[in-house]
C-alpha cells in the first residue's frame, strides 16, 4: 500500500537556520505530493504541494521538490523565524482521493 | 467564506458511552474524511464519504461510524466509546478532482474517554 516516511523530531533551530525535512514515499501510480502544516491548537492546513515529477512547491519562503528518481520530496526552507514553529507533515495522494500522511515533524524555532 | 467546522472542540466522556462528533462543511465538498491524530501515528483514516449515502472504511474504522445524509455533514460516532479512542480527531473535505486533491480540515476535536 502507499505509505508516507518523514524524519522524526522533534527538531530545534535558531531563528535564521537552515530547515531541511526529509520525505520519501511508496506509491502506486502516480501520485501528487502534499506537505501541511500544523500550527499549534489547529487543524492542519495545506502549505505546498506538486503534483508532476520536477515540479517544485513554494510558499512562505518554503519549497519541496518532487523527485520520481528517489522518490522524495523534501522540505526546505533558507532561514526560519520563531512563527515557523510547527508540526510539519508530509502525505500524498495516489489514484483516489484519500491522503496519507507521515507521522509528522515537530519544528522548533528559538530566537 | 467557506470552511469546515467541527464540534465539540472538547469533549470527556465515560467508557461505554455512544458519542458522536459533529463535522460540517460549507465548500459543497464531494469528499469528506475523519482521521484520529495520536503521537507516533500521524494521521490514521477513519471513515471517508465520497457523496451523499457513500460511506467507506479506512484503516482504523472499528468501533467507529458515519453516515452521509447530505453534502455538508458527516458526523462520526463512537458506538461505545474506549480509553484507546481518547484522541484528537479531523474532519477534512475536498473537491477531488483529478490529482490535485487538495483538503481543507476543521480545527478539530479533543475527545477523552474516562
Amino acid at each position: 500500500g502507499d505509505s508516507v516516511t518523514q524524519m522524526e523530531g522533534p527538531v530545534t533551530l535558531s531563528e535564521e537556520a537552515f530547515l531541511t525535512i526529509n520525505c520519501t514515499y511508496t506509491a502506486t501510480g502516480y501520485p501528487s505530493l502534499f506537505w501541511y502544516v500544523q500550527y499549534p491548537g489547529e487543524g492542519l492546513q495545506l502549505l505546498l504541494k506538486a503534483t508532476k515529477a520536477d515540479d517544485k512547491g513554494s510558499n512562505k519562503g518554503f519549497e519541496a521538490t518532487y523527485r520520481k528518481e528517489t522518490t522524495s520530496f523534501h522540505l526546505e526552507k533558507g532561514s526560519v523565524q520563531v512563527s515557523d514553529s510547527a508540526v510539519y507533515f508530509c502525505a500524498l495522494s495516489a489514484g483516489s482521493y484519500q491522503l496519507t500522511f507521515g507521522k509528522g515533524t515537530k519544528l522548533s524555532v528559538i530566537p | 467564506d467557506a470552511e469546515i467546522t467541527q464540534s465539540p472542540r472538547h469533549k470527556i466522556t465515560e467508557t461505554g458511552r455512544q458519542v458522536t462528533l459533529a463535522c460540517h462543511q460549507t465548500w459543497n465538498h464531494n469528499n469528506m474524511f475523519w482521521y484520529r491524530q495520536d503521537l507516533g501515528h500521524g494521521l490514521r483514516l477513519i471513515h471517508y464519504s465520497y457523496g451523499v449515502q457513500d460511506t467507506n472504511k479506512g484503516e482504523v474504522s472499528d468501533g467507529y461510524s458515519v453516515s452521509r445524509s447530505n453534502t455538508e455533514d458527516l458526523p462520526l460516532t463512537l458506538e461505545s466509546a474506549a480509553s484507546s479512542q481518547t484522541s484528537v480527531y479531523f474532519c477534512a473535505s475536498s473537491a477531488g478532482q483529478g490529482r490535485y486533491t487538495e483538503a481543507f480540515f476543521g480545527q478539530g476535536t479533543r475527545l477523552t474517554v474516562v
